[in-house]
């Protein structure tokens, strides 16, 4: 089963509103992290956000918000008043604290296309 | 200054050939690692050093060999290059203590090319 799943292979968003990045995900382990990473057509993969099991309140980052439904199981990326160069590949990743594993495992990743 | 660099940028090769991507990363941290992007861009863990011991190696061929000489350097050796080896090669690292804030820093990435 998959640990980590993005539904939305590619979604489209006016430039300046709000979009929303799905993922949920499998686990387990009560300790664990979620991640969210941004790779632009140039290939990087860039840190957007974190959320811990274990944090009461949802993570934000400036435009980067993470609505954290732990029940659900789910992560959603909110970014908010999109910008062109928000266009690029989502990856939800998760890590999971127990055994000392070190590995992210990541999503499928979403391509999100910015219009202007 | 760049946190986590990897050389070359691209790599083109034959089937065959014995080639070497490096890494380096200076932001002091304890644990690097080696990721596979294929071309569906999926990101898979390879290996994992922490503090230059083997944590992690997730059933990659044994042509696969990593080699941390330090805390700071993650080099990856793949010997008789297969096509179906292309993909991009990233490596990481982040800092494992309590306290820290855990995200990985990732390398631009190595572009393999196996012709």
């Amino acid at each position: 089963a998959q640990k980590i799943t993005q539904t939305q292979p590619g979604m489209f968003v006016q430039e300046k509103e709000a979009v929303t990045l799905d993922c949920t995900y499998d686990t387990s382990d009560p300790s664990y992290g979620l991640f969210w990473y941004k790779q632009p057509s140039s290939g990087e993969m860039i840190f957007l956000i974190y959320q811990g099991s274990y944090d009461q309140q949802n993570a934000t980052e400036g435009r980067y918000s993470l609505n954290f439904q732990k029940a659900r199981k789910s992560a959603n990326l909110v970014i908010s008043a999109s910008q062109l160069g928000d266009s690029a590949m989502y990856f939800c990743a998760m890590r999971e604290w127990g055994g000392s594993n070190y590995k992210l495992t990541f999503g499928k990743g979403t391509l999100l296309t910015v219009n202007p | 200054d760049t946190a986590v660099s990897q050389t070359p940028k691209y790599l083109v090769t034959q089937m065959g050939n014995d080639k070497s991507i490096k890494c380096e990363q200076n932001l002091g941290h304890d644990t690097m690692y080696w990721y596979k992007q294929d071309s569906k861009k999926f990101l898979k863990i390879m290996f994992s050093y922490n503090n230059k011991e083997l944590i992690i190696n997730e059933t990659v061929p044994n042509r696969f060999s990593p080699k941390s000489p330090d805390k700071a350097h993650l080099n990856l050796h793949i010997n008789s290059l297969e096509l179906g080896d292309s993909a991009v090669y990233f490596c990481a690292s982040s800092q494992d203590r309590s306290g820290s804030s855990y995200e990985q820093y990732f390398g631009p990435g190595t572009r393999l090319t196996v012709t």
